[in-house]
């Protein structure tokens, strides 16, 4: 079946300009996570979406950083007045339930600010 | 806190070598523990996990991990190594979300 896939697979910006950047989950997967993954750096969680739930957004970096999630399904990972620290590669991940489950992760975004 | 360590930033093996990757956390309750992979250019694959139960585990590729709770420690190991097995490979903790090492590169001479 269809794996996770992130749209767009490669975005360069200016500096101080707004991004999205999009998840669309495996079918089913009440999970929905995501990551930062820097040059040299490992991956960095970013919130988290369980179902109908309030995210778990402890790991964003700042108020610049937010997401959301639209019908259980498609993600949404918005990032306002891009810095050039934000460049990285940024992954999306599902899973069946939260917990106890491992998460299958789709090719990533690779975010470059100019 | 929760955290993983992979103490090794860069190994280099001969090909057909035996292979041992270190992977050290630190996880406040019962760890749900992973290995994935991450070839160039790829997302990451998941290698093994580990729950509950034996604690030696097996995963794909010929690669099986120890989880050894004394030790705080899953170290991901394979008995003969193969050219096609250079990448990333990074070890996390964690449920719901996932802690992850800052990863270990593996590079396979001849």
């Amino acid at each position: 079946g269809a794996g996770v896939s992130q749209s767009p697979s490669n975005k360069v910006t200016e500096k101080g300009k707004d991004v999205e950047l999009r998840c669309d989950p495996i079918s089913g997967h009440t999970a929905l996570y995501w990551y930062r993954q820097s040059l040299g750096q490992g991956l960095e969680f970013l919130i988290y979406f369980q179902g109908n739930s309030a995210p778990d957004k402890s790991g964003l970096p700042s108020d610049r950083f937010s997401a959301e999630r639209t019908g259980g399904s498609v993600s949404t990972l918005t990032i306002q007045r891009t810095q050039q620290e934000d460049s990285a590669v940024y992954l999306c991940a599902s899973s069946p339930l939260a917990d106890y489950n491992e998460q299958f992760f789709g090719p990533g975004t690779r975010l470059t600010v100019l | 806190a929760q955290s993983v360590t992979q103490p090794d930033i860069h190994i280099t093996v001969s090909e057909g070598a035996s292979l041992e990757l270190r992977c050290n956390y630190s996880y406040g309750a019962t760890p749900y523990l992973f290995w994935y992979v991450q070839s160039p250019g790829q997302g990451l694959q998941l290698l093994l996990k580990y729950f509950s139960g034996d604690t030696l585990v097996q995963g794909i590729k010929g690669f099986e991990a120890e989880f050894k709770r004394s030790q705080s420690s899953f170290n991901l190991r394979k008995p003969s190594v193969h050219w096609s097995d250079a990448a990333e490979y990074f070890c996390a903790v964690g449920a719901p979300q996932f802690y992850f090492g800052t990863g270990t590169s593996l590079t396979v001479i001849p």
